[in-house]
């Protein structure tokens, strides 16, 4: 089976940068997804890793390693509106399905 | 920039009954999803769809659920006899075919089942 750990939640603020960690069990490892959720509307994309190191697009960051099943979504300069649920989701094997962990709801403060 | 859309938005339906959520997929995707939410939890897979037959489903896929793609546009969920338990949210999703596998799945903004 698969087993995917996320905080519940954490509490940043305004302009501040904030670490988010993702760690996974599974076999078969075939790319890890971030998506952000913001309350009753869908999951839009935010990075994939597949290989080890560091991802950067813009404000966000993703890290990978492999060998350590680990995960780290980086915000800097956070902004209000990235109150939201930040979603690691893994895929496995040749499959194409997405298993999704419970998700860590961030907020930001002033 | 592309969408992946749902209808209805908004589904109420009494225990028993059957019920039908569409999705369009983008246009150029060839592979089909539906995960569901159930308030307060995790996005869960239910089945991907691809070349015209599912490709992999879950657990929650009983014989209660079905999945078509009656034409070239529309692909749609059937839950044939509801539950209390059905009662989430359900987003589909697509991406690009074969050979694009670091390319993200996109999700539409989800139905939102209740039932009754």
């Amino acid at each position: 089976g698969q087993n995917i750990d996320q905080p519940t939640e954490m509490t940043a603020t305004e302009g501040a940068i904030v670490q988010i960690n993702c760690t996974y069990q599974t076999s078969g490892f075939n790319g890890l997804f971030w998506y952000q959720q913001h309350a009753g509307e869908a999951p839009t994309f935010l990075s994939y890793n597949v290989l080890d190191g560091l991802e950067e697009k813009g404000r966000f960051s993703s890290f990978l390693s492999r060998s350590k099943g680990y995960s780290y979504l980086l915000l800097k300069e956070l902004q209000m509106k990235d109150s939201a649920s930040y979603l690691c989701a893994v895929r496995r094997g040749g499959g194409n399905k997405l298993t999704f962990g419970t998700g860590t709801q961030l907020k930001v403060e002033l | 920039e592309p969408e992946v859309t749902q209808t209805p938005s908004h589904q109420v339906t009494q225990m028993g009954q059957e019920v039908i959520l569409r999705c369009v997929p983008i246009s150029n995707h060839l592979y089909f999803y539906w995960y569901r939410q159930i308030l307060g939890q995790k996005v869960e897979f239910l089945v991907s769809f691809y070349n015209n037959e599912i490709s992999e489903k879950s657990e929650i896929f009983d014989d209660q659920f079905s999945v078509e793609r009656p034409d070239g546009s529309n692909f749609t969920l059937k839950i044939r006899s509801t539950k209390l338990e059905d009662s989430a949210m359900y987003f589909c999703a697509s991406r690009p075919g074969p050979g694009d596998g670091n390319q993200p799945q996109h999700f539409g903004d989800g139905t939102r089942l209740s039932i009754l």
